[in-house]
């Protein structure tokens, strides 16, 4: 199974609030990333957060890390249509070359 | 800059067929990664190049896949003989050093009939 886990599917409306959720199992991951995949396109860096930190805010976007439960969130503000798409939560060791992977939460937005 | 290229887009064989793929990274990053995606779930490290040498390819199925980076640049990985489940989309990235912010190409969707 996953290491990283994630809710499959998250719906929203437009100018709503999405927030989207994943917990990790390794507690000496030192980075955590949140990607954007659209249909046919390859996967896009949104932010990431290093583990030492608790919150980052990039305009719409604010990523909150709770280390002792080991749980990761991505808050978007003001959703519009073209958020829509899968969003996934990765994580990697500072020793090691694998970043892995959650199965992805698919954004819904509706008008 | 140009961002990872990889090619053919779409790739659909039989079983038992082999089939490549290929990719150009990000002009200057040494770092080149393949990943497979299976329909429904996250990507799958599959190897990991620095440079023209293999980092980790722990999880690459050695018996079927191949993968080579001889001059440091682009990239391909070969699957001979192909098998159903290969059905996936591959994804190639690169970075400018490990474990750093890595950028994907648009895949190759692959189907294995």
């Amino acid at each position: 199974g996953e290491d990283v886990e994630q809710s499959l599917f998250l719906s929203v409306r437009e100018g709503d609030s999405s927030v989207i959720n994943c917990t990790y199992t390794d507690s000496s991951s030192t980075y955590l990333y949140w990607y954007k995949q659209e249909p046919g396109a390859g996967l896009q860096l949104l932010t990431y957060i290093f583990s030492n930190m608790d919150m980052k805010q990039d305009q719409r976007l604010t990523v909150l890390l709770n280390k002792k439960d080991k749980h990761l969130s991505l808050r978007i503000a003001d959703t519009q249509t073209g958020d829509s798409a899968i969003y996934f939560c990765a994580e990697t060791l500072y020793n090691n070359n694998d970043m892995r992977f959650g199965a992805g939460t698919r954004l819904t937005v509706k008008p | 800059e140009a961002g990872v290229a990889q090619s053919p887009r779409y790739k659909i064989i039989e079983k038992r067929q082999s089939v490549a793929f290929w990719c150009n990274p990000i002009s200057g990053h040494a770092t080149l990664y393949w990943y497979q995606q299976i329909l429904g779930q996250g990507p799958k490290l599959l190897i990991q190049f620095q440079n023209n040498g293999v980092v980790d390819d722990s999880q690459l199925p050695k018996d079927r896949f191949s993968a080579e980076r001889l001059k440091g640049v682009d990239s391909t990985l070969k699957i001979q003989p192909a098998k159903l489940e290969d059905s996936a989309v591959y994804l190639c990235a690169s970075s400018r050093v490990r474990n750093y912010e890595q950028f994907f190409g648009p895949g190759t969707r692959l189907t294995v009939l």
